[in-house]
């Protein structure tokens, strides 16, 4: 199984601010990452997938980097709609897992 | 448009069963691989189980590995999670989900509750 820590768990962040968030694994997983948002009582949304190529529709205002075990999902200038949970999720290998989440809220 | 649509869940004592459906449109649902992924209240996401665009391949997290099945009918477009021996741990939301050829889910259902309680 490939553990996953997601930091921080809360991060409390203004409207334009720039925000990271980071996903270690417990070993290396090439590019397998995505990253989601949900929002309360949504299911979760793509935003990222292969570690930094945006899903469609998705504003550029959101970027992911990093291959191995350390990735970052940053927003550049945070919106409104961006107060949210942020998961980041390995696909390297089964069981899938999941980071236990960022709540992105307003400071 | 892509609509995945979750039904089947609902109030079950411990030990119970439950079959959860999942109805697919908008898409070839015999192209894409699927998995059911679950959220207990007020936690994160835990990924249940992924099935295959043929169902030949079939994997399940070690927490439901037994009690769970994962089925598909490609000719009704259509997604199942058949759970015995509920437990109160097993509480939560189930969203099924698409698989993206990048291995990702792309596309999620609205999501179907199930409470385990007595």
């Amino acid at each position: 199984v490939i553990w996953m820590t997601q930091s921080p768990s809360l991060l409390s962040a203004s409207t334009g601010d720039r925000v990271t968030i980071s996903c270690r694994m417990s070993q290396g997983i090439s590019s397998y990452l995505a990253w989601y948002q949900q929002k309360p009582g949504k299911a979760p949304e793509l935003l990222i997938y292969a570690a930094s190529t945006l899903q469609s529709g998705v504003p550029s205002r959101f970027s992911g980097s990093g291959s191995g075990t350390d990735f970052t999902l940053t927003i550049s200038c945070l919106q409104s709609e961006d107060f949210a949970t942020y998961y980041c999720q390995q696909y390297y290998s089964f069981p899938w897992t999941f980071g236990q989440g960022t709540k992105v809220e307003i400071k | 448009q892509v609509q995945l649509v979750e039904s089947g869940g609902g109030l079950v004592k411990p030990g119970g069963s439950l079959r959860l459906s999942c109805a697919a449109s908008g898409f070839t649902f015999s192209d894409y691989y699927m998995s059911w992924i679950r959220q207990a209240p007020g936690k994160g996401l835990e990924w249940v189980s992924y099935i295959s665009s043929s169902g030949s391949t079939i994997y399940y997290a070690d927490s439901v590995k037994g009690r769970f099945t994962i089925s598909r009918d490609n000719a009704k477009n259509s997604l199942y999670l058949q759970m015995n021996s509920l437990r109160a741990e097993d509480t939560a939301v189930y969203y099924c989900a698409r698989e993206a050829p990048t291995g990702t889910f792309d596309y999620w259902g609205q999501g179907t509750l199930v409470t385990v309680s007595s």
